[in-house]
């Protein structure tokens, strides 16, 4: 069992409104790289943030924003939706140690109207 | 060319079937990841392998690292195996590791 949660599940919203996604790692984790995964492809890297500092970003403009909490939790912000934006959001957690092994919470899907 | 490609997009079968999927990657790399993803999007990891083969009940993977090649094979396949499998490689092994994806195999098994 994987101990990653995502909140919400699900989310609708409008063009150029702004969302924020959930994401707790799994205990003793202090990595977190989020993915987005449009329909019927696989998943690309936004970015991944260790001990709460940014650290490698994929090719996403700078609306797509996070952070990471002293508990290693993390955020997924997006300002200024766009319609292809619409995608399933995941997040992994992994450890330092074992970094190479990643565990994926269940995901967010977001649809942009 | 995408760094990770698999092989092939959609596979149907009938229950008992033997399953292989394909995954090639064109970069360096110490490690692959097999996962499986369901309907409703949740992704497991299934196996992670850096050289010869691992079994796992009726899932087996390989790899040839030289070939930049590894194999998922499923024996006395079943429905409850339908989903999609995404072969995946750890970019980045000082600075973290990001995961570079397939774009995924839909597996269908008709009972």
């Amino acid at each position: 069992e994987t101990g990653v949660t995502q909140s919400p599940t699900h989310l609708i919203k409008t063009r150029g409104q702004q969302v924020t996604l959930r994401c707790s790692s799994q205990s003793g984790h202090n990595t977190v790289s989020w993915y987005q995964q449009a329909l019927g492809q696989g998943p690309q890297f936004i970015f991944q943030y260790y001990r709460e500092e940014e650290n490698g970003r994929g090719n996403f403009p700078p609306r797509f924003s996070g952070l990471q909490f002293p508990n290693y939790s993390s955020e997924l912000n997006v300002n200024a939706l766009e319609l292809d934006d619409s995608a399933l959001y995941l997040c992994a957690s992994s450890s330092r140690q074992e970094f190479h092994t990643q565990y994926f919470g269940p995901g967010t899907r977001l649809t942009v109207l | 060319k995408n760094e990770v490609e698999q092989s092939p997009q959609n596979l149907t079968a009938q229950e008992g079937e033997f399953i292989t999927i394909n995954c090639s990657y064109s970069v360096g790399i110490s490690a692959l990841h097999w996962l499986q993803q369901h309907p409703g999007g949740g992704i497991v990891s299934l196996f992670m392998l850096s050289s010869g083969k691992k079994k796992h009940g009726r899932l087996i993977a390989t790899i040839n690292i030289q070939e930049k090649h590894s194999s998922l094979h499923i024996t006395a396949s079943h429905p409850r195996d339908s989903a999609v499998y995404i072969c995946a490689v750890p970019r980045g092994e000082t600075s973290g590791s990001r995961l570079t994806f397939g774009e995924g195999t839909q597996l269908t098994v008709n009972p």
